[in-house]
C-alpha cells in the first residue's frame, strides 16, 4: 500500500514569487510514477506535471518543476512566477507502473495554495 | 484536445434512490477509474476497470456500487440505494497505455 503525506495544508504566495509544495510518500515498489494534480475552485482535476521514478532528471513543465529525491521518497513541486490562476488545491499522487492492468493513483490530502496580489 | 466527459454535472436525489453517473472516456483509452471526493476531503479511489472487468476496488466500493461499460464507449457508475454519506463529487478518469490518467470534470451528487 502507498501512503502520501502533504504536510502543508495551506500556503500563500504573492504574485510573481516562487513557492514550493512538499510531498513525501511511502511505497515498496521500485517502478512507479509521480504526479501533481491541481484542483481549482471549479473542482476539475487537472494534471500539472509527472515524473517517472526511474528518471534521475527532474521534470519541468513551463513554470512548474519538481525536486524528486528517490531515496528520501520526496517529490516537491516548485511554482515559479506565480499567477493568480495558480490558486487551487494541489494534490501529490504516486502510481505504481503496471503493464496490462489498471493501476490507481493514491492521493495526498492536498495543499491549498492562495496566490495574492 | 480529447477529454473525459461526465454527465450529469450535478444531481440531487432522495435517500434510497438509485443513481447512475455516466462517463465517456477518451477514445482509445483502455483503463478506467472512478474516484470520489467528499466536500473538503481528499480524493478517494473507488474502482478501476480494464478489459471489461474490475481490476481493483476499494473498501468504499461495496455491494451498493457497480460499474459497467455497456456499449464500448460509456462507462457508468451505479449506486443502488443512495445514502446521505454518498454525497460527494464523483470523478471518472481514463488512461491510455501510457501512464497519465485524465479526469473528467466530475459529477456532484447530493443525497437528501
Amino acid at each position: 500500500a502507498q501512503t502520501v503525506t502533504q504536510s502543508q495544508p495551506e500556503m500563500s504566495v504573492q504574485e510573481a514569487e516562487t513557492v514550493t509544495l512538499s510531498c513525501t510518500y511511502d511505497t515498496s515498489e521500485s517502478n512507479y510514477y509521480l504526479f501533481w494534480y491541481k484542483q481549482p475552485p471549479s473542482r476539475q482535476m487537472i494534471l500539472v506535471i509527472r515524473q517517472e521514478a526511474y528518471k534521475q532528471q527532474n521534470a519541468t513543465e513551463n513554470r512548474f518543476s519538481v525536486n524528486f529525491q528517490k531515496a528520501a521518497k520526496s517529490f516537491s513541486l516548485k511554482i515559479s512566477d506565480s499567477q493568480l490562476g495558480d490558486t487551487a488545491m494541489y494534490f501529490c499522487a504516486p502510481r505504481v507502473h503496471n503493464t496490462g492492468t489498471a493501476s490507481k493513483l493514491t492521493f495526498g490530502t492536498g495543499t491549498r495554495l492562495q496566490v495574492t496580489l | 484536445e480529447p477529454e473525459v466527459t461526465q454527465t450529469p454535472s450535478h444531481q440531487v436525489t432522495q435517500m434510497g434512490q438509485e443513481v447512475i453517473l455516466r462517463c465517456v472516456p477518451i477514445s482509445n483509452h483502455l483503463y478506467f477509474y472512478w474516484y470520489r471526493q467528499i466536500l473538503g476531503q481528499k480524493v478517494e479511489f473507488l474502482v478501476s476497470f480494464y478489459n471489461n472487468e474490475i481490476s481493483e476496488k476499494s473498501e468504499i466500493f461495496d455491494d451498493q456500487f457497480s460499474v459497467e461499460r455497456p456499449d464500448g464507449s460509456n462507462f457508468t457508475l451505479k449506486i443502488r440505494s443512495t445514502k446521505l454519506e454518498d454525497s460527494a463529487m464523483y470523478f471518472c478518469a481514463s488512461q491510455a497505455a501510457g501512464n497519465t490518467i485524465y479526469f473528467g470534470e466530475g459529477s456532484w451528487l447530493t443525497v437528501v
